[in-house]
């Protein structure tokens, strides 16, 4: 158990729906960073949070949100979900607002059918 | 798009073998990580070598970073069969204003036969 917590583990869903994935960092940690992990990308950086900031943005779709809660953990939306999308979204969470080691959390698998 | 580049993208050994596994990437770091993710699960921080490091040690791990041609390998010795997974080396990128993020290879999937 890497202290990072991510819910679901596993989601199916069908195109157009909305999701929301949700993540505890580890104790002690303020930044969460979101992943997303396709056969065909590789893991693409989505969006950083520190302290309840917005600290750094990558390749985010319009149709996908986030937010860190004041209690730190974070929620991802996804919205207008296409085929595309099904992929793990990983959560992982830093002491500070520095990426450097990453402990990630065990992932959120989506199908979108 | 990907900062690093692992090769080979798959390596099959037998066990008690070595496993070398290469990264190459684009820009100045100060940093370069190494992962490690077994098959559907979250990635575990292996190694972290920093710029004006040459090498480092963890264990059965060595890894060697060479900033004049933008590489750095890792090395698994006397592999075991609980090492197949896949291995992902990791760089800082830095934005304007001074945002980070971690950017990740497509990995080297690791498979050590019994």
């Amino acid at each position: 158990d890497s202290g990072v917590t991510q819910t679901p583990k596993h989601l199916i869903t069908a195109t157009g729906q909305r999701v929301t994935l949700r993540c505890s960092p580890r104790s002690g940690d303020l930044s969460v960073y979101w992943y997303q992990q396709s056969l065909d990308q590789g893991l693409q950086f989505l969006i950083q949070y520190y302290n309840g900031e917005e600290r750094a943005k990558g390749n985010i779709l319009e149709r996908f949100s986030a937010q860190q809660f004041p209690d730190l953990h974070s929620e991802l939306n996804l919205s207008s979900l296409e085929l595309g999308d099904s992929a793990l979204y990983f959560c992982a969470s830093s002491l500070d607002s520095g990426a450097n080691v990453l402990t990630f959390g065990a992932g959120s698998r989506l199908t979108v059918l | 798009s990907q900062q690093g580049e692992e090769d080979p993208q798959a390596l099959s050994i037998q066990e008690g073998e070595n496993a070398t596994m290469n990264c190459s990437y684009k820009t100045s770091i100060n940093n370069l990580q190494w992962y490690r993710q077994n098959s559907g699960r979250g990635l575990v921080h292996l190694i972290l070598i920093r710029s004006n490091e040459r090498e480092k040690h963890s264990g059965r791990l060595r890894v060697t970073l060479d900033t004049s041609k933008k590489s750095s390998s890792l090395l698994i010795t006397a592999s075991r069969a609980a090492d197949t997974a896949s291995y992902f080396c990791a760089t800082r990128q830095i934005f304007q204003g001074g945002s980070e993020k971690l950017v990740f290879g497509k990995g080297t999937k690791l498979t050590v036969n019994p």
